[in-house]
């Protein structure tokens, strides 16, 4: 089945580490995107990118990293810049950037400070 | 800037009931709005989508309407049932070839069999 595949499910990061999401798509979708929820908030755009080479920054991009070197993946990488990481980070992606399509979101990656 | 209300953050109601959910956004230039469906520690599915041109959309026993005059969007649950319990969310686009939506927080629908 074609869908968003986000890895881990769970990932812990000590002070002063860089760690790295996995976000990975087979829908053949042009456009990708990170969200960052925290409890009893709505989502909050972190970085999206329209097609492969090209990404934007969204809302709260200050401590974050992306790249976008393939159509199906979208790493995001928390940085030790990023001094309260601890969160709920949702990928999702969409046919072409152009919000009259909906957006297919992953399962998510909850990430927390050792 | 645009932002979105979703009223009230917690609702409960037996089986069998019709319900409507709110959501509020303050600007009335906008190009789409989406709802959508979170389970708990899941990612969000989309179940609606309706654009500007357009006054409301349905799929099975949702509908969800848009009022762009009022800034305001309801979803309709008819017959609800236990596993509909979920945290809704809804999300507005401003502008043509906006990348970004603006999500309300949420309104937690508890089903009650």
């Amino acid at each position: 089945d074609g869908g968003i595949t986000q890895s881990p499910k769970y990932l812990f990061r000590k002070e002063g580490q860089n760690v790295t999401l996995s976000c990975e798509q087979n829908l053949n979708h042009d456009a990708m995107y990170w969200y960052r929820q925290d409890p009893g908030q709505g989502l909050r755009l972190i970085y999206y990118s329209q097609i492969v080479n090209d990404f934007q920054k969204g809302d709260i991009a200050e401590g974050y990293s992306v790249s976008r070197e393939k159509k199906e993946s979208f790493p995001l990488t928390v940085t030790s810049a990023q001094k309260n990481p601890t969160a709920f980070y949702l990928c999702a992606s969409s046919t072409t950037g152009y919000s009259n399509q909906p957006q297919h979101f992953g399962d998510g990656t909850r990430l927390s400070i050792l | 800037k645009q932002e979105v209300t979703q009223i009230p953050a917690a609702l409960s109601v037996p089986e069998g009931e019709n319900l409507v959910l709110n959501c509020s956004f303050t600007d009335s230039a906008i190009y789409n709005l989406q709802w959508f469906r979170q389970d708990p520690g899941k990612g969000l599915t989309s179940l609606l989508l309706i654009q500007s041109s357009q006054r409301e959309q349905t799929s099975g026993r949702l509908n969800a309407s848009l009022d762009k005059s009022s800034g305001r969007s309801t979803l309709y649950i008819a017959a609800s049932q236990p596993g509909d319990s979920a945290t809704y969310l809804c999300a507005a686009s401003s502008g043509a070839g906006s990348y970004q939506l603006t999500f309300g927080k949420g309104t937690k629908l508890s089903v009650i069999p």
